[in-house]
């Protein structure tokens, strides 16, 4: 157990929906990170916030969104969703550090859209 | 910007024979490398890092990676295979200056009895 938590584990969903997925980080974490995961694309790396606060941006596109709340959990928001937005969802965590510490994962949101 | 190439999507292996998954990186200061290792159905865990302390580093589960700054690589290995060592396995790069994690495509291992 790597101390991050994820919900929910799966999501059906219809296309043109809209989800919130959930991310409570290890204690003491203050980076979230948000990865995607799909066969055609592999990890894709999405957003992370830092206390609070976007740090970076990488692949997300402008139909999702993310924050991060004061209690440092965050959450993916995903709207007008698509077939092709089904994959594996996975949020992680680092404590504060200038990049020499891993991140910790979660064990995934598995989104299926049809 | 930082970004990770891993040469090979799918590595087979016989059982016990030598496993080595490469990864090359690019980064414009001193990096930081890790290995994960995703198992079927679950989310990605720490195989080993390099943080410069030592250029041969050694991880779980009997795997190593040595980082070769001439050749911008960090490859990993693993003397025997064991069935159990089958899953997909990131290299992921990281700088000094924010705490952003850039993974690989993955290399899915396959363990041949």
């Amino acid at each position: 157990d790597s101390g991050v938590t994820q919900t929910p584990k799966h999501l059906i969903t219809a296309t043109g929906q809209r989800v919130t997925l959930r991310c409570s980080p290890r204690s003491g974490d203050l980076s979230v990170y948000w990865y995607q995961q799909s066969l055609d694309q592999g990890l894709q790396f999405l957003i992370q916030y830092y206390n609070g606060e976007e740090r970076a941006k990488g692949n997300i596109l402008e139909r999702f969104s993310a924050q991060q709340f004061p209690d440092l959990h965050s959450e993916l928001n995903l709207s007008s969703l698509e077939l092709g937005d089904s994959a594996l969802y996975f949020c992680a965590s680092s404590p504060p550090s200038r990049g020499n510490t891993e991140a910790f994962f979660g064990q995934g949101t598995r989104l299926t859209v049809v | 910007a930082q970004s990770v190439t891993q040469l090979g999507s799918h590595v087979s292996v016989s059982e016990g024979a030598l496993v080595l998954l490469r990864c090359n990186y690019s980064s414009s200061v001193p990096p930081y490398l890790f290995w994960y290792v995703q198992y079927p159905n679950q989310g990605l865990q720490l195989l080993l890092k390099y943080t410069s302390a030592a250029t041969l580093v050694k991880g779980i589960n009997g795997f190593e990676a040595e980082f070769k700054k001439s050749e911008t690589s960090f490859h990993l290995t693993k003397p025997s295979a064991h069935m159990r060592d089958a899953a997909e396995y990131f290299c992921a790069v990281s700088e000094n200056r924010d705490d952003k994690i850039i993974f690989g495509k993955g290399t899915r291992l396959h363990i041949l009895p």
